[in-house]
C-alpha cells in the first residue's frame, strides 16, 4: 500500500520569501512521486513529477523537489514566493507499473502575504 | 481545447435522485480515472478504465455508483439515489498508456446535494 503525509494544513510566507512545502511517502515499490497544484473550484495542475530519472526535478512556474530515497521525502520549494503562488497544493504516489492510480496527500494551503 | 473535459461543471440535486457525469478524456488517451475530493482533503480513487475496460474499483464505489467508458472514449459516473454524504468534487483524469507519464485533470464536477 502506498501513502503520502503533508505536513501542515497551512503554510504562509511574505512575498519574495523561500516556499518549503513538506510531503513524505511510504511505499513498498519503487514509487513516482507527483506534485498538483489546485486554485478554487479548478482541478489539478501538474507541477512536477519523479520518475525515477534525476532526482532534483524542476517544474513549472519555478518549482523544484527533490527526491529523497533514505528520508521517503519529496518536499517542494521555490526561492522566491509570488502573489500567484497562493493555492493549494497536493503531493502523491503512484507505483511505476501497473494501474498507477494516484494516492493523495491532504494537502497543503500556501498563503502569500504581500 | 483538447484537454479533459467534464460535464456539468457544478450539479446541485435533491436528496434520493439520481445523476449523471459525463467525462471526455483527451484523444488517445487510453487511461482515464475517477476521484473524488470532499471539503478540505486530497482527491480519493474511485475507478479506473483502460481503454473500455473496468480494470479497477475502490471499496469508496458503493453499489450506488456506476461507472462506464463505452467504446473507450468519453466516460460517465452515475450516483443513484444521492445522498447528502455524496455531495463533493468529482474528478477525472486521462493519461496515456505510456509509461513516465502524467495524469492530466479535467476541471471537475461539483455535487451538492440537499
Amino acid at each position: 500500500a502506498q501513502s503520502v503525509t503533508q505536513l501542515g494544513s497551512h503554510v504562509s510566507v511574505s512575498e519574495g520569501a523561500l516556499v518549503l512545502l513538506r510531503c513524505n511517502y511510504s511505499s513498498s515499490v519503487p514509487p513516482y512521486l507527483f506534485w498538483y497544484v489546485q486554485y478554487p473550484n479548478q482541478g489539478l495542475q501538474l507541477l512536477l513529477k519523479y520518475t525515477s530519472a534525476a532526482t532534483l526535478v524542476k517544474g513549472i512556474n519555478g518549482f523544484e523537489a527533490e527526491f529523497k530515497k533514505s528520508e521517503t521525502s519529496f518536499h517542494l520549494t521555490k526561492p522566491s514566493a509570488h502573489m500567484s503562488d497562493a493555492a493549494e497544493y497536493f503531493c502523491a504516489v503512484s507505483e511505476s507499473t501497473g494501474f498507477q492510480k494516484l494516492v493523495f496527500g491532504t494537502g497543503t494551503r500556501l498563503l502569500v502575504s504581500p | 481545447d483538447t484537454g479533459v473535459s467534464q460535464d456539468p461543471r457544478h450539479k446541485i440535486t435533491k436528496r434520493g435522485q439520481n445523476v449523471t457525469f459525463r467525462c471526455d478524456p483527451i484523444s488517445e488517451h487510453n487511461r482515464l480515472y475517477w476521484y473524488r475530493q470532499t471539503l478540505g482533503q486530497g482527491p480519493e480513487f474511485l475507478t479506473y478504465f483502460q481503454n473500455e475496460a473496468q480494470l479497477e474499483k475502490s471499496r469508496l464505489l458503493s453499489d450506488r455508483f456506476s461507472a462506464e467508458r463505452p467504446k473507450g472514449s468519453f466516460s460517465t459516473l452515475e450516483i443513484q439515489r444521492t445522498e447528502q454524504g455524496d455531495s463533493a468534487m468529482y474528478l477525472c483524469a486521462s493519461r496515456p498508456g505510456t509509461v513516465n507519464t502524467e495524469a492530466f485533470f479535467g476541471q471537475g464536477t461539483r455535487l451538492t446535494v440537499v
